[in-house]
């Protein structure tokens, strides 16, 4: 079945820090992939996503190309800031014809910490 | 403004109860999903629904159950079957599950805690 893992945290930078979250999955066919924020008490919030292979998606200075030949989708930023503290969720979802058609798999996230 | 509704934020359940979480969703998606996130875990699905009175069971559906009456609506039952229910529950919703490239939307979540 398909799978997604993340690199694990948590992660702790200073403000203005690059930011890099590892992302790797394994599907069979050509999934979507995203990657969902989750604030404190708060549901997910899409902040990116790409649908096939070489795309890039952006949101809010974040930055994920879809890899296909090393089936990863790494979140970057340039410079992080202290609102940025959360948690990350990368995510794909199944493509048509397989078992896990329309479902979301989502990796264990990735708890960041932005200190000024 | 369009968006999904989960009620209670908190709840609380007592040994033996079963407890019923609401969803509400005015975005005209067909599609809705239940999830259990634990601390330091991903989410996992208990129970999705790609039309009206229909729903497929999910990875961890055992000791909840659903209902899909209404396009808008996907009330989830945690029953006393549950043996550890003590988790946050997140609705999702989406336009069209046929269409693998469109995101879940979600719900702010309920926390469920034991008595």
């Amino acid at each position: 079945g398909n799978s997604v893992t993340q690199m694990e945290g948590p992660v702790t930078l200073s403000e203005e820090a690059f930011l890099t979250i590892n992302c790797t999955y394994t599907a069979t066919g050509y999934p979507s992939l995203f990657w969902y924020v989750q604030y404190p008490g708060e549901g997910l919030q899409l902040l990116l996503k790409a649908t096939k292979a070489d795309d890039k998606g952006s949101n809010k200075g974040f930055e994920a190309t879809y890899r296909k030949e090393t089936t990863s989708f790494h979140l970057e930023k340039g410079s992080v800031q202290v609102s940025d503290s959360a948690v990350y969720f990368c995510a794909l979802r199944g493509s048509a014809g397989g078992t896990s058609y329309g479902k979301l798999t989502f990796g264990q996230g990735t708890i960041l910490t932005v200190h000024p | 403004d369009g968006g999904i509704t989960q009620s209670p934020k908190y709840l609380f359940r007592k040994e033996g109860q079963n407890v019923t979480l609401s969803c509400e969703q005015n975005l005209n998606h067909d599609a809705m999903y239940w999830y259990r996130q634990d601390p330091g875990q991903g989410l996992r699905l208990i129970y999705y629904s790609q039309i009206v009175n229909d729903f497929q069971k999910g990875d961890i559906a055992e000791g909840y159950s659903v209902s899909r009456e209404k396009k808008e609506s996907f009330p989830l039952t945690v029953t006393s079957a549950q043996k550890n229910p003590t988790a946050f529950y997140l609705c999702a919703s989406s336009i069209d599950s046929q269409y693998s490239n469109q995101p879940q939307h979600f719900g702010d979540g309920t926390r469920l805690s034991i008595l």
